[in-house]
């Protein structure tokens, strides 16, 4: 196991509402990143948080917002969903700024289902 | 052209079988290239970085070819355990992200 935890496990919204996911880093760790992985696909890299400031964003709208912590865990925030923002929702925890360059280690993911 | 791409699968191999994953990558500027594992419903596990020379890790030999911008994972002896799907991922040295290809499914049949 890599120590990261990520919650809740499961979660079924409906379109228009907000969701909070959270993710507690490995022990160690000061970097998460957030990636979302949709059916058939490979994860795509939404943000990542260093040292609790937005350290670089993927391709994602304004909607999707973030949080780091003292502590390093992190929250994912998405508000207004879509039906399309139905995915796993993964979070990875390095040491440094992790731009491949340090191991990402990913936590098991919170599946959000938007109905 | 997709930044990362892979062989699109599914794979379906007997048990003791040698299969070969291929993957191409858009970005010449690219420094760091891994293999990770995700099972059914999992999250995805580093499985092995890959070096220039090439390297190998038990069963499981990585390539880099950087002037054609392609990697490969050959598995050997394949066993009913490494069923999963294989993830090709690839970054850029300095401020960005690893990127991910679909991933590509194998099938160890008994």
């Amino acid at each position: 196991e890599t120590g990261v935890t990520q919650s809740p496990t499961h979660l079924i919204k409906t379109r228009g509402q907000q969701v909070t996911l959270r993710c507690s880093s490995q022990s160690g760790h000061n970097t998460v990143s957030w990636y979302q992985q949709a059916l058939g696909q490979g994860p795509q890299f939404i943000f990542q948080y260093y040292r609790e400031e937005e350290n670089g964003r993927g391709n994602f709208p304004p909607r999707f917002s973030g949080l780091q912590f003292p502590n390093y865990s992190s929250e994912l925030n998405v508000n207004a969903l879509e039906l399309d923002d139905s995915a796993l929702y993964l979070c990875a925890s390095s040491y440094g700024t992790g731009w491949g360059m340090d191991t990402q280690y990913f936590g098991p993911g919170t599946r959000l289902t938007v109905l | 052209r997709k930044e990362v791409e892979q062989d699109p699968g599914p794979f379906n191999v007997p048990e003791g079988a040698t299969v070969a994953f291929n993957c191409t990558y858009s970005n010449s500027a690219s420094q760091s290239f891994f293999w990770y594992r995700q099972d059914c419903r999992k999250e995805p596990k580093l499985l092995m970085s890959v070096y220039s020379s090439g390297n190998e890790d038990g069963r499981f030999t990585a390539q880099l070819n950087r002037a054609s911008q392609y990697i490969s994972l050959l598995i050997r002896d394949s066993k009913l355990s490494d069923s999963a799907t294989y993830l090709c991922v690839v970054s850029v040295s300095g401020n960005t992200p690893l990127v991910f290809g679909k991933g590509t499914r194998l099938s160890v049949i008994a």
